[in-house]
C-alpha cells in the first residue's frame, strides 16, 4: 500500500540506541534525498532529518539519518521517552511524479 | 519564517463536496510550491498532490485525478484543496505544506468526516 517500507515498531529502553529502516527503488529513495518526519498523537508531522542526514533546526544530535542505495535509516540514540512517537520516511518518486512515504514506524520507549 | 493555518473541521454526506483552505503567511504563496497530504485515522501519510511555483504546475496523485482540485488565490496567500464526490474512506486529517527543502512547515491539519 506504501510505497517506502518501513517496520510498524520499534522499541528499546531509555539511553539505547534504535534504528528504522525504510526500503524503496531506484526511483524513490535510489534517486532522490530521503526526509524523516516525528508525529505525536493528534499532531502535524514535523520535520526531523533532511536531505538525508541534515537534522533539522532544533532537532537534538542524538537524531541521524543515513542512506545506501535504495534504503534508508534513521538512528536515535541516548533514546528518551519523549522520543515516543510515529516515524515517517519520505522522498520523491520520479516515476510518479509525486511524494511518497513510508507507512510509519511507532516507536515505544520501554 | 512561513506559517500555514488551515480552516476548521467538515462534516459531509458521501457523495458531497468539501473544500479545506491553507493560508499562508510569513511568504508570498506565489513564491512558494505548497501539497496536500491527508492521513486517515490510525493510518500513514498520503500524498494527494501540490503545486510547484517553479513551473507553475500541479500534480496530483493517480488514485485523486479527477476528484481533487488545488487552486491559489495569490491576492489573499490561501491555497484550496476541493474533493469531490466524498465517500467513506475519504475520512482523514488533511494538511497542507510547503515543499522548501521537503515537506516543512505543516498547518495544523482538518478533519473531515464523511458520515451519512
Amino acid at each position: 500500500q506504501f510505497v517506502l517500507t518501513q517496520p510498524p515498531s520499534a522499541s528499546g529502553t531509555p539511553g539505547q540506541r534504535v534504528t528504522i529502516s525504510c526500503s524503496g527503488s531506484s526511483s524513490d529513495i535510489g534517486s532522490n534525498y530521503v526526509y524523516w518526519y516525528q508525529q505525536f498523537p493528534g499532531a502535524a508531522p514535523q520535520l526531523l532529518i533532511y536531505r538525508g542526514n541534515e537534522r533539522s533546526s532544533g532537532v537534538p544530535d542524538r537524531f541521524s539519518g543515513s542512506k545506501s542505495g535504495t534504503s534508508a535509516s534513521l538512528a536515535i540514540s541516548g533514546l528518551r521517552s519523549e522520543d515516543e512517537a510515529d516515524y515517517y520516511c519520505a522522498t520523491w518518486d520520479d516515476s510518479l511524479n509525486g511524494w511518497v512515504f513510508g507507512g510509519g514506524t511507532k516507536l515505544t520507549v520501554l | 519564517q512561513v506559517q500555514l493555518v488551515q480552516s476548521g473541521a467538515e462534516v459531509k454526506k458521501p457523495g458531497a463536496s468539501v473544500k479545506v483552505s491553507c493560508k499562508v503567511s510569513g511568504n508570498s504563496l506565489s513564491e512558494i510550491s505548497l501539497h496536500w497530504v491527508r492521513q486517515a485515522p490510525g493510518k500513514g501519510l498520503e500524498w494527494m498532490g501540490g503545486h510547484d511555483f517553479e513551473d507553475g504546475e500541479t500534480t496530483y496523485a493517480q488514485k485523486f485525478q479527477g476528484r481533487v482540485t488545488m487552486t491559489e488565490d495569490t491576492s489573499t496567500d490561501t491555497a484550496y484543496m476541493e474533493l469531490n464526490s466524498l465517500r467513506f474512506e475519504d475520512t482523514a486529517m488533511y494538511f497542507c505544506a510547503v515543499d522548501l527543502i521537503g515537506l516543512d512547515p505543516w498547518g495544523q491539519g482538518t478533519l473531515v468526516t464523511v458520515s451519512s
